[in-house]
């Protein structure tokens, strides 16, 4: 069964400044699709950004953009310019392309807060 | 505008009692997902439904039930049965669960409903 795992429980940063949550995971798959996701205050779960796991080139969204390191299974999320609109839970998420059984299912690690100082 | 709605926001729940948690979406997504989470943990899979009238038990499906009767809407009822049912409680749906796991669609989530024991 595949893992995530969130080892920093909690971060801070300074508004204007950058940022890194990390993210390992488990699995024997060869095709699978990684996600960070956001959840504010208001724990709606907004998609930041994703990665597909054929891929080389790491993905960037604006002022988010990963380290993916396929062999090394880490896929870390870094935040750049920090506003304080960033404060929030920071959730990683696995997903396989196999299709069967719940295998269309997001794998969650147990999340990072994420607090921004003015 | 197109999305999920969930209600009750907030719903209090004496011991012994079912109470039913709705999901709505207009997004014509075909996959719809329950997902629980506690304190300090990601979310889990509850149920999750590939098309009307087809549901399937996620990781931690027991004490709960789901119908799915139209496409736009997959209710939740969490069962007398559930040892300990004060969560969060989030809805999320996608276009298709094979082309959401082989494509990486996205999966996009409702605004959760709490749910308290009293």
């Amino acid at each position: 069964a595949q893992t995530v795992t969130q080892s920093q429980p909690e971060m801070s940063v300074q508004e204007a400044e950058t940022v890194t949550l990390s993210c390992t995971y488990d699995t024997s798959e060869s095709d699978y699709y990684l996600f960070w996701y956001k959840q504010p205050p208001s724990r709606q779960m907004i998609l930041v950004i994703r990665q597909e796991a054929y891929k080389q080139q790491n993905a960037t969204e604006n002022r988010f953009s990963v380290n993916f390191q396929k062999a090394a299974k880490s896929f870390s999320l870094k935040i750049s310019d920090s506003q304080l609109g960033d404060a929030a839970m920071y959730f990683c998420a696995y997903r396989s392309m196999n299709y069967g059984g719940s295998q269309g299912n997001l794998i969650f690690g147990k999340g990072t807060k994420l607090s921004v100082k003015p | 505008d197109g999305g999920i709605t969930q209600s009750p926001k907030y719903l209090f729940r004496k011991e012994g009692q079912n109470v039913t948690l709705s999901c709505e979406q207009n997004l014509n997504h075909d996959a719809m997902y329950w997902y629980r989470q506690d304190p300090g943990q990601g979310l889990r899979l509850i149920y999750y439904s590939q098309i009307v009238n087809d549901f399937q038990k996620g990781d931690i499906a027991e004490g709960y039930s789901v119908s799915r009767e139209k496409k736009e809407s997959f209710p939740l009822t969490v069962t007398s049965a559930q040892k300990n049912p004060t969560a969060f409680y989030l809805c999320a749906s996608s276009i298709d669960i094979v082309f959401t796991a082989f494509l990486g669609n996205t999966i996009y989530f409702g605004e959760g409903s709490w749910l308290t024991v009293v």
